[in-house]
């Protein structure tokens, strides 16, 4: 059975550093892309970006190029999404998911998601 | 960039109603469009993929359609476990800001 697990809730203030991670288990990890949807309070699902663990090939949106780094150990099978300055404005539940093989098919692997949330 | 629209913005039916919703990609994607449900709290579950491929263990009820830049969502009799926000999202280019729609929340009547 295919599943991603995510760390923990956070809690941090602004300017502070954050990695947030994601692991998968029950498939072969270099094989499935793994991607980042950030859901803010009350709004709906906006794609951060999506990495291939097996060459660490990664796309961003244009929205979210720069703000974060996503990246992946193969080791661990574990996925990460980072931050190197939270703002108030990252307060959020983020999601892992997976379209499978094909970074193009629907993704029908989730995580349970992580809140964030970045206050003074 | 790929522009994605969803249509309602919400809708309130019956139980037993069939219950339309559409998305619009504002250029053609082919059929790589796919549907999501999201019930508050939890994270989304993928019901359709591809346009019109219903994912193992989704009720019968939910179809899609579409290809190009029209798709729609139907539920041919709306149940009340249905009650949730639907998502659109389109996997044809990642190098978008809008790979979702802005989804069409669902209620019951």
């Amino acid at each position: 059975e295919v599943q991603l697990v995510q760390s923990g809730a956070e809690v941090k203030k602004p300017g502070e550093s954050l990695k947030i991670s994601c692991k998968g288990s029950g498939y072969h990890f270099t094989t499935y892309w793994i991607g980042w949807v950030r859901q803010m309070p009350g709004k709906g699902l906006e794609w951060m970006g999506i990495i291939y663990p097996g060459d660490s090939d990664t796309r961003y949106s244009p929205s979210f190029q720069g703000q974060v780094t996503i990246s992946a150990d193969k080791s661990i099978t574990t996925a990460y999404l980072q931050w190197s300055s939270l703002k108030a404005s990252d307060t959020a539940m983020y999601y892992c998911a997976s379209p499978g093989l094909n970074w193009n098919d629907g993704w029908g692997f989730w995580g349970q998601g992580t809140l964030v949330t970045v206050s003074s | 960039d790929i522009q994605m629209t969803q249509s309602p913005s919400s809708l309130s039916a019956s139980v037993g109603d069939r219950v339309t919703i559409t998305c619009r990609a504002s250029q053609s994607i082919s059929m790589y469009l796919n549907w999501y449900q999201q019930k508050p709290g939890k994270a989304p579950k993928l019901l359709i993929s591809g346009a019109s491929s219903l994912q193992s263990g989704v009720p019968s009820r939910f179809s899609g359609s579409g290809s190009g830049t029209d798709f729609s969502l139907t539920i041919s009799s709306l149940q009340p476990e249905d009650v949730a926000t639907y998502y659109c999202q389109q996997s044809y280019s990642y190098y978008s800001r809008h790979g979702f729609g802005p989804g069409t929340k669902v209620d019951i009547k």
